[in-house]
């Protein structure tokens, strides 16, 4: 398995609160993204980084902030929480835009009450 | 990228062959044909990908027809872990951001 580790696995936070998801990599790939998978949704992204300090917005990523000051970090920041943000968070990374495959964490379940 | 489409649900026996139907009649001809599962509540897996020939590895096989508006995964001897929902996605490689879209999926169930 490729070495992507996410904390915290689980968190319950209240509406209004900010929250960082950590995404840690041991395989030194360039690019990592954060999507959000919801029922009826699948998989969203939100944002990703193709470098350290170069990110870009995905399909979703109004109320998220992300940052990237490590190859190996990508935290994912809730500024301030809303339920509509409770979801399963998955980080994923790939060596680079060529790579056919996406290697994906364990996943965060975030529940904002 | 092209939509795709999943029956929503398979039953397959211990040890037999799992095949598992993609409709992608809207493929343009850049677009590559993924396949991803997930385990309940891991994270995906990549299985599989093809542009226009049949390709395998040692997870399984993957035909994708001569106009390319349909693929098929192949699992030859399904095991009670394949149980997971499997993805078909069609995508352009290349794309800014490289991003997965993730629709409904087949949720496969293997059984004794």
């Amino acid at each position: 398995d490729a070495g992507i580790t996410q904390s915290p696995r689980h968190k319950v936070t209240e509406t209004g609160t900010p929250v960082t998801l950590r995404c840690h990599q041991t395989e030194n790939h360039r690019y990592m993204y954060w999507y959000r998978q919801d029922p009826g949704h699948g998989l969203r992204l939100i944002h990703y980084s193709y470098g350290v300090k170069d990110t870009d917005k995905g399909e979703v990523s109004d109320g998220y902030s992300v940052s990237r000051s490590k190859t190996e970090d990508f935290l994912l920041t809730l500024e301030s929480a809303t339920s509509s943000q409770t979801s399963v968070y998955f980080c994923a990374i790939s060596e680079d835009l060529s790579s056919y495959e996406q290697y994906f964490g364990p996943g965060t379940r975030l529940t904002v009450t | 990228d092209a939509k795709t489409t999943q029956p929503p649900s398979m039953d397959c026996a211990e040890g037999r062959a799992a095949n598992l139907p993609c409709n992608h009649s809207t493929i343009s001809g850049n677009e590559y044909v993924y396949w991803y599962r997930q385990i309940h509540s891991q994270g995906p897996q990549y299985i599989i990908h093809g542009l226009k020939n049949n390709e395998t590895n040692e997870m399984a096989s993957l035909i994708i027809t001569e106009d390319r508006k349909s693929s098929t995964l192949i699992l030859p001897h399904a095991t009670l872990r394949d149980t997971a929902v499997y993805y078909c996605i069609v995508r352009v490689l290349n794309n800014a951001g490289n991003m997965l879209t993730f629709g409904g999926g087949t949720r496969l169930m293997v059984k004794p």
